[in-house]
């Protein structure tokens, strides 16, 4: 399995500009979730998905979209781009129904906004 | 209120010594409890959880303890290591969400 895969890597994204972060999962998880990180911060929930064509707000939504046409892909879209984007993007997944909430994290998608 | 305090947001241990990190929260339906690890320019990985009808928890030199009634959680490493040094991250779930609230971290440094 190669577990959850996250692309780009990086981005350079001028302001105003739209760019889709990719998230794929190979685990049958149910859950998903979308977190960015600021440098030296903690990590805060933009959206997350509880299964396919369901999608729900984190504590940041605001400048972002999200869809769930399938179990294994949860991209993150961002309209007109703005500095305060610049940030450490996380994919996360896990499976709720058997008594582990675990949550499995992509190796992230640093993007900068100039 | 939702969120998670953790305490130090840094420190510092001689290897060998013990480092001891503390989170507390509010929220009476939280229910489950995660660590995770992150080390510098990588992605965070569990290494700890317990839930809320389990006190204490250990998995060779980590342990998380949960005290219930003070609604607060700690992660104890012993025998630290140059390795274990990164940011450590706690955070709670209430079983009524489907969301993990984060702290804010703390910066592990273990010198040789």
């Amino acid at each position: 399995n190669a577990g959850v895969t996250q692309t780009p890597k990086f981005r350079i994204l001028k302001i105003g500009q739209s760019m889709t972060l990719q998230c794929t999962q190979d685990m049958n998880h149910n859950y998903m979730y979308w977190y960015r990180q600021d440098p030296g911060m903690g990590l805060k929930l933009i959206y997350y998905s509880v299964g396919a064509g369901i999608t729900d707000k984190g504590e940041v939504p605001n400048g972002y979209n999200v869809s769930r046409s399938t179990t294994e892909d949860f991209p993150l879209r961002l309209e007109l781009a703005a500095p305060s984007q610049t940030s450490v993007y996380f994919c996360a997944s896990s499976y709720k129904g058997q008594g582990t909430d675990t949550q499995y994290f992509g190796p992230g998608t640093r993007l900068t906004v100039l | 209120g939702e969120n998670v305090e953790q305490h130090p947001s840094t420190l510092s241990v001689q290897e060998g010594d013990s480092a001891v990190i503390k989170c507390t929260y509010s929220d009476s339906a939280s229910n489950y409890f995660p660590w995770y690890k992150q080390e510098l320019g990588k992605r965070p990985q569990l290494i700890i959880d317990i839930r809320s009808n389990v006190g204490e928890k250990k998995d060779q030199r980590i342990a998380v303890t949960l005290n219930k009634t003070a609604k607060h959680f700690s992660l104890h490493i012993t025998e630290t290591q140059p390795e274990d040094s990164a940011v450590y991250f706690c955070a709670r779930q209430a079983y009524n969400t489907d969301k993990l609230i984060f702290g804010t971290g703390t910066r592990l440094q273990v010198f040789p």
